[in-house]
């Protein structure tokens, strides 16, 4: 069965602009979670979907989005970019409810962004 | 909300060493409490977990222990090779309305030959 997958996988951006990233969870996993990951604050919890609704949402600033399709596909989109925004953006999907109900929980390999 | 602490930042060993990386947490709600490695260059992944109603687990060199009164878990790898460097994470449940996990800020591994 093939893991997470997510592109690109390496980006490069100028502040201001904007950016998707893309995420397909591995086949039959409906719960899609976003990580933002950086040296100085590590893994931190963005958003998780299932069943194209958002379920929970981190402390982040409004300018990061996310969806979900019907098939469990996720893209998050980050707006108006920062230099603070470079970081390795990582997708983890898990069967139905998601880890913080204790469910194993499978990451992609990442999107690295980088904010000019 | 939940706070994780991991320790030690760096640690390094010699091949055939123990490695033991320790994590406090301060939700006593929490339930679940899974252990990442994260190679360069790729995702985190899952090695061992544990739940809250269990206080050790082992598969083959990796044990977990929890103590839920003191709040705190650990991860034990015995015989270290050098494929074992690496990053690891310790990660918590939250409870409470915004289930999510929450990571240690995390360990990097080496093992020396």
């Amino acid at each position: 069965k093939a893991g997470v997958t997510q592109t690109p996988r390496y980006l490069i951006k100028t502040r201001g602009q904007q950016v998707t990233l893309s995420c397909s969870p591995i086949s039959g996993h409906r719960s899609v979670s976003w990580y933002q990951q950086t040296p100085g604050q590590g893994l931190q919890f963005l958003f998780e979907y299932f069943s194209e609704t958002q379920r929970n949402k981190g402390n982040f600033p409004g300018r990061f989005s996310g969806r979900q399709f019907s098939n469990s596909r996720s893209e998050m989109n980050v707006s108006t970019l920062e230099l603070g925004d470079s970081a390795l953006y990582l997708c983890a999907s898990s069967l139905n409810r998601g880890a913080g109900t204790g469910e194993t929980q499978y990451f992609g390999p990442g999107t690295r962004l980088l904010v000019l | 909300g939940e706070n994780v602490e991991q320790h030690p930042s760096t640690l390094s060993v010699q091949e055939g060493d123990s490695a033991v990386i320790k994590c406090t947490y301060s939700d006593s709600a929490s339930n679940y409490f899974p252990w990442y490695k994260q190679e360069l260059g790729k995702g985190p992944q899952l090695i061992i977990d544990i739940r809250s109603n269990v206080g050790e687990k082992k598969d083959q060199r990796i044990a977990v222990t929890l103590n839920k009164t003191a709040k705190h878990f650990s991860l034990h790898i015995t015989e270290t090779q050098p494929e074992d460097s690496a990053v690891y994470f310790c990660s918590v449940t939250t409870q409470g309305g915004s289930e999510k996990l929450v990571f240690g800020k995390g360990t990097k591994l080496t093992v020396n030959p």
